[in-house]
């Protein structure tokens, strides 16, 4: 069966350092893999979604990025975090037009930018 | 623009029926997902929707109308476990995500 697994779960970062959002994809090839972010009293953002190893297509123009460095590998990084950056960060995966097309997600990272 | 509108917050009680209304304006509709979120964890699956009709999984039923630009989701005999928050999500022409900001539920005994 399919897993997901994004870390850390939760993590404390001051303004302008670095962040590292790691998540791996277990028991299918080549998903779409997807990092979004989510505010309190707001729907889910889409940040960035790959289709495949180094194909990044990026939603919203902001001081993140992300790389797929191998199939079921997908992190999302910023050199210097700012105060808007706070929020519930989700790694998803799916299989574009198989069946539903639904998401799956990973646990989440809260991440708090003081 | 693309929008999803759903109620921010309802109350029912344990044992009763519930509705949750989405209502969408999107370029394009290919297919309508609900998606359940208990607080601070992962969104998971709950319906898919893409023809005009009811799609019913146990207490959980989901209603779409594609010329109305609506859906419902009904949850029957609620349980103090269905407390979370409910997503409205639809997939536009691009095959993409609109998300709606989420229905939070709270069952009262």
């Amino acid at each position: 069966s399919q897993t997901i697994h994004q870390w850390p779960a939760t993590l404390v970062q001051p303004v302008g350092s670095p962040l590292s959002l790691e998540c791996t994809v277990e028991g299918t090839s080549n998903p779409n893999l997807y990092w979004y972010r989510q505010a309190a009293g707001r729907g889910l953002q889409l940040l960035f979604y790959s289709v495949g190893i180094g194909q990044i297509s990026s939603e919203v123009p902001q001081n993140l990025s992300a790389s797929r460095p191998q199939d079921r590998q997908f992190i999302l990084s910023s050199k210097k975090l700012l105060l808007s950056d706070s929020g519930f960060y989700l790694c998803a995966w799916s299989v574009l037009r198989w069946e539903t097309g639904e998401l799956f997600f990973g646990e989440g990272s809260r991440l708090t930018v003081l | 623009g693309q929008n999803i509108d759903q109620p921010t917050e309802m109350t029912a009680t344990e044992g009763a029926i519930v509705q949750i209304n989405c209502t969408y304006q999107t370029s394009g509709f290919n297919g309508l997902f609900w998606y359940q979120q208990h607080a601070g964890e992962a969104p998971t699956f709950l319906s898919y929707n893409v023809l005009d009709g009811l799609e019913e999984k146990g207490r959980f039923s989901s209603f779409l109308s594609r010329s109305k630009g609506y859906s419902y989701l009904l949850l029957k005999e609620l349980q103090m476990k269905d407390s979370a928050s409910y997503l409205c999500a639809v997939r536009d022409s691009n095959y993409q995500l609109i998300w709606g900001a989420g229905t939070k539920l709270i069952i009262k005994p």
